[in-house]
């Protein structure tokens, strides 16, 4: 079935410094690819989303490009602060009716000022 | 706007007992989602809804969890009798229609501890 791979964390960076967080997925048709957020103590929050391959999503200085070619979907941003600290997940849905999100386990980013 | 609402927000009790947990979407959305977090296996589905009627419920772990959504604002998750293999953070989330890539707004989750 369809799946999403995450790199583990937790991921330690001090302010200003270059993220990176890698995703893959495996699927049987052409999803659809997320980015979700969640902060100490809420409920996830959607932060970019990509519907097609080459697309790239961005928001709030993170951007990822949907990559078919390596199944992929690594998420990014140049230069983190410390209010970034947070889990992330990266997420997949098949274009389908009657089809749900597939999440991955999550990856925790510290920033340190 | 109100978001997604979810109540309790922490529960504690002690094996054996019903707990029950709630959830209103956002207004006029069509889509609603009941996932479990928890530290080995992560966000799991456990069961959505669309228009008020059970599409997959696959991810209900046992015949100890039920959900309903009697009406298009409100839905429930009960567990009888709970367990402590239960405890986990239990978030609802909705979405404006079933378009797979629409975005899910999540609520900000129930703490389920189970003695």
């Amino acid at each position: 079935g369809d799946s999403v791979t995450q790199m583990e964390g937790p991921v330690t960076l001090s302010e200003e410094a270059f993220l990176t967080i890698n995703c893959t997925y495996t699927a049987t048709g052409y999803p659809s690819l997320f980015w979700y957020v969640q902060y100490p103590g809420e409920g996830l929050q959607l932060l970019l989303k990509a519907t097609k391959a080459d697309d790239k999503g961005s928001n709030k200085g993170f951007e990822a490009t949907y990559r078919k070619e390596t199944t992929s979907f690594h998420l990014e941003k140049g230069s983190v602060q410390v209010s970034d600290s947070a889990v992330y997940f990266c997420a997949l849905t098949e274009n389908q009716a009657g089809t749900a999100l597939i999440f991955g386990k999550g990856t925790t980013l510290s920033v340190s000022s | 706007d109100a978001g997604v609402i979810q109540s309790p927000r922490h529960e504690v009790t002690e094996m054996g007992q019903e707990v029950t947990l709630r959830c209103k979407p956002i207004s006029g959305h069509n889509s609603l989602f009941w996932y479990r977090q928890t530290m080995m296996r992560g966000l799991e589905l456990l069961i959505y809804f669309n228009n008020n009627v059970p599409i997959d419920d696959s991810g209900m772990p046992e015949d100890r969890f039920s959900a309903k959504m009697p009406n298009a604002s409100f839905s429930t998750l009960k567990i009888q009798p709970s367990e402590p293999r239960d405890s986990a953070v239990y978030f609802c989330a909705s979405s404006p229609d079933y378009r797979p890539a629409n975005e899910q707004f999540f609520g900000p989750g129930t703490r389920l501890t189970v003695l």
